[in-house]
């Protein structure tokens, strides 16, 4: 298996819900990416896990709340966001290291 | 901080001409990646170049790493429609584990 898969590939939420982004990869990579892109921009870091533990928190809000169960999986927990939030998430993996980061279909993430 | 610079952010171009797309990064570095995006999908993989030197060709498609420059370029041969895209280099941070993204060059080939 050599993908990173992400669900749902679409979320329309509230200001006021609470959903979470999913993410796996069974390639046995031990790092793991949360990046946000906006329409014709680049991928901004969010946060990185590294061997399970948060390594990178790019002063992401605390509205955003990233969480790795185990090796394979990555959540991304989502709680009052606002319109302006509204983007493609993206997940990727890479093994530890200066190495290739594989990256996800996305979520297609809109807040109203 | 590291900081990387594309040109051009946008280019149109003629299906058969060739043309180049530039990165220029702002620290040492010696891992470079180029990443393909399709209007609404996710990022592709297409060249990882390692050390000074590296070469890398695949179809159309040629990247080139100078870590002395810091610049690596992204050669397009006989361009064709299919390679209308957004093309985007990337460059590993001094802990690796940190992908800082240049903005970005959006290809339109034309027939």
């Amino acid at each position: 298996d050599t993908e990173v898969t992400q669900t749902p590939k679409h979320l329309v939420m509230g200001m006021t819900n609470k959903k979470s982004l999913k993410c796996e990869q069974h390639m046995g990579h031990r790092a793991m990416y949360w990046y946000k892109q906006k329409a014709k921009k680049p991928p901004e870091l969010m946060f990185v896990y590294s061997y399970e533990k948060l390594s990178i928190n790019e002063s992401v809000p605390s509205r955003f709340s990233p969480e790795c169960p185990n090796s394979s999986l990555l959540n991304l927990h989502l709680h009052a966001l606002q319109p302006e939030d509204s983007a493609l998430y993206l997940c990727a993996s890479s093994p530890m290291g200066l190495y290739e980061q594989y990256f996800g279909p996305g979520t297609r993430l809109t807040v109203t | 901080e590291l900081k990387v610079e594309q040109n051009p952010l946008f280019l149109s171009m003629q299906e058969g001409k060739n043309y180049t797309i530039y990165c220029n990064y702002s620290t040492t570095s010696d891992r470079l990646y180029w990443y393909r995006q399709d209007p609404g999908k996710s990022l592709e993989s297409l060249f990882v170049l390692l050390s000074n030197g590296a070469v890398k060709q695949e179809g159309r498609l040629m990247a080139s790493l100078d870590t002395k420059a810091r610049l690596s370029t992204l050669h397009i041969t006989a361009a064709v429609h299919d390679l209308s895209a957004t093309y985007f280099c990337a460059v590993s941070s001094e802990y690796g584990n940190k992908l800082v993204f240049g903005a970005g060059t959006i290809l339109r080939v034309k027939s």
